[in-house]
């Protein structure tokens, strides 16, 4: 069966540390990945996104990367702060068309 | 520009009531997404639109819920009738299309169904 996996346990780091996010997937062949951020209460708000023949993207402190042979994509914020703390969810395009299927999500938490 | 704009924020209803959602998306965005989010899960498509075509409804539980998009603009979903399991966040996006593009989500509409 298909399927997006992030890490189910919220990850704790300490402010100024480089936070990485893992996600997973299975029986998909996306073209594109993208990651988004959600805050309690509000929608997801776009943040990345990467191509399949692309190795790593940068944004700012964010930087993404997609491995299509392990089916994996990191995502990494450097120099964190107490304002990254959110729940940060990959989604893949899949189907060849416009459908945007998206991961279970990590709760960040950044600590002073 | 005004983003997606989804009412309302909040909805409590009684189990075997109706109930509907609203979604206004981005001007000009020909894609637009219903997700169902439970608590501590990431959004579930229920339905995607092109223009006022539901092109992959697959996810919709289709005996108690139905979704439209007339002309291919504003959307409305609706259950009929709700269960205590229907209790999550309705999210509603839109995009321009293509994999390359960002989706744009509403707020959402959070749902209590007693």
């Amino acid at each position: 069966s298909q399927k997006i996996e992030q890490n189910s346990e919220a990850l704790n780091i300490q402010e100024g540390k480089t936070a990485t996010l893992t996600c997973n997937y299975t029986n998909y062949s996306p073209a594109y990945l993208q990651w988004y951020r959600q805050d309690p209460g509000r929608g997801p708000v776009f943040l990345l996104l990467i191509r399949e023949n692309e190795k790593e993207k940068r944004k700012e402190r964010l930087k993404v990367t997609f491995d299509t042979t392990l089916k994996q994509s990191l995502f990494h914020i450097t120099a964190s702060q107490p304002a990254d703390s959110a729940t940060y969810l990959c989604a893949l395009y899949t189907g060849g068309g416009n459908k945007l299927t998206f991961g279970t999500g990590t709760q960040l938490k950044v600590e002073l | 520009e005004a983003g997606v704009v989804q009412s309302p924020r909040y909805k409590i209803i009684e189990k075997k009531q109706p109930v509907a959602f609203w979604c206004n998306p981005i001007s000009g965005h020909n894609t637009l997404y219903w997700y169902r989010q439970n608590l501590g899960q990431g959004p579930e498509l229920l339905i995607r639109y092109e223009n006022e075509e539901a092109v992959d409804d697959s996810q919709l539980p289709k005996d108690r819920f139905s979704a439209e998009r007339l002309k291919g603009v504003d959307s409305t979903l609706k259950i009929q009738p709700a269960e205590l399991g229907d209790s999550a966040v309705y999210l509603c996006a839109s995009s321009s299309g293509g994999g390359n593009t960002e989706a744009f989500f509403g707020q959402g509409t959070r749902l209590t169904v007693v």
